[in-house]
């Protein structure tokens, strides 16, 4: 069973740049959640797609956009980028939507913006 | 607004410890509660889910109660070894269906 995947591993932007990262979720899973994880801090829900429709969003700008596929695979979109949103980007999957499913993590995104 | 504080920030213990990290939460009205490690610049390995209808759940040397009454869960983890230093997160996940975390604990096991 394959789990979680992200890409790229690390990323190197410049303030004003947009970017976009890559989640696939693990094998039977359709639903996808993004976290941002600053250093130090615990991470912040960005949004959760249940079935390619977001279902549920954090406290974050609408510069912050996501996509989910037919096969439930995910990408975080961030325009406009600022310093502010260098952190670890985690990309977490479960079986379903409901409460009660166990999120599963992936290796995460470093992005780092200059 | 619910918020998850985990105390202490920081532990530092000599190989061979029993050791309990603590994680307290203020909104009682959690689906689940999850405990994760993080080794440095790494993802999340979730250890241990507990549903709110439970008490307590072990994996090997890992024990997680929880007390939703009183907002508390612990990690009780036994004869602690050099290869559990990282950082220990606990989330809860509310009727929103996203994990709300808190800031951590940094075991250090020295040998």
């Amino acid at each position: 069973e394959t789990g979680v995947t992200q890409s790229p591993t690390h990323l190197i932007k410049t303030r004003g740049q947009q970017v976009t990262l890559r989640c696939s979720s693990q094998s039977g899973h359709n639903t996808v959640s993004w976290y941002q994880q600053a250093l130090g801090q615990g991470p912040q829900f960005i949004f959760q797609y249940y079935r390619e429709e977001e279902n549920g969003r954090g406290n974050f700008p609408p510069r912050f956009s996501g996509l989910q596929f037919p096969n439930y695979s995910s990408e975080l979109n961030v325009n406009a980028l600022e310093l502010d949103d260098s952190a670890l980007y985690l990309c977490a999957s479960s079986p379903t939507s409901t409460r009660n499913n166990e999120q599963f993590f992936g290796p995460g995104t470093r992005l780092t913006v200059l | 607004k619910q918020e998850v504080t985990q105390i202490p920030a920081a532990l530092s213990v000599p190989e061979g410890e029993n050791l309990v990290l603590n994680c307290s939460f203020t909104d009682s009205a959690i689906y689940n509660l999850q405990w994760f490690r993080q080794d440095p610049g790494k993802g999340l390995t979730s250890l241990l889910l507990i549903q709110s209808s439970q008490r307590e759940q072990t994996s090997g040397r890992l024990n997680a109660s929880l007390d939703k009454s009183s907002g508390r869960s612990t990690l009780y983890i036994a004869a602690s070894q050099p290869g559990d230093s990282a950082t220990y997160l606990c989330a809860v996940s509310g009727n929103t269906g996203k994990l709300i975390f808190g800031q951590g604990t940094t075991l250090q096991v020295k040998p």
